[in-house]
């Protein structure tokens, strides 16, 4: 397969701080990145996407950062909740006629009220 | 407007027996896409249909196969079942067949307990 999920890397937050999700991306003609929340049991749930020819996105409470030249994608939660806890993963898609997601391996985060 | 559906949510299966995992898209998505999710391998691509076609595979034996019917409803197939292919299997949809900035959607999976 192509993507490798072997260690869920952690990050744990106090209630009421920001946090930021970090992750790369493999292929440089990505051209189109989504971030997804996945809590215990059920599917990933769309938060945002950016496009390739943008570097910011802002969306509630969240916002997409994209670096382009080292192909690096990061993700802030403003006032982290204990909802907020999951599973976030970033995914990127390859452009084209394609609607294919290759996903990162994901980063847990750990609310503590 | 109803999410991505899909059936059946939970189901055991034997050693050697195949398996039919069902996915109804969002209405009026016409592309519909799969994956494995595994604690090992992360969420891997299986294979994305758009307008009864298959577009794309991702690196599964052949053991793995689906379709997509004409109303966008999609199936796959997972024949001769190994215990590694216990797995959440998830479904996800979007309107055009293209990463045009259109969202894709997943469903809440089928987990699949292969014994």
């Amino acid at each position: 397969g192509e993507s490798v999920g072997l260690h869920l890397p952690t990050l744990s937050v106090q209630e009421g701080d920001n946090s930021i999700i970090n992750c790369a991306y493999s292929n440089s003609a990505s051209d189109y990145f989504i971030w997804y929340k996945q809590e215990s049991g059920k599917g990933p749930q769309f938060i945002i996407d950016i496009r390739s020819n943008m570097d910011k996105r802002q969306g509630q409470r969240v916002t997409v950062l994209l670096n382009k030249t080292v192909k690096h994608l990061s993700l802030q939660i403003a006032a982290t909740q204990p909802g907020d806890s999951a599973v976030y993963f970033c995914a990127e898609n390859y452009g084209g006629a394609t609607n294919k997601l290759i996903f990162g391996t994901g980063t847990l985060l750990a609310v503590q009220p | 407007k109803a999410g991505v559906t899909q059936t059946p949510r939970y189901l055991i299966k034997t050693r050697g027996q195949q398996v039919t995992l069902s996915c109804s898209p969002i209405s009026g998505h016409r592309s519909v896409s799969w994956y494995q999710q595994t604690p090992g391998q992360g969420l891997q691509f299986l294979f994305e249909y758009f307008s009864e076609t298959q577009r794309n595979k991702g690196n599964f034996p052949g053991r793995f196969s689906g379709r997509q019917f004409s109303n966008s409803r999609s199936e796959m197939n997972v024949s001769t079942l190994e215990l590694g292919d216990s797995a959440l299997y998830l479904c996800a949809s979007s309107l055009v067949g293209t990463s045009s900035g259109n969202t894709i959607y997943f469903g809440e999976g089928s987990w699949l307990t292969v014994v």
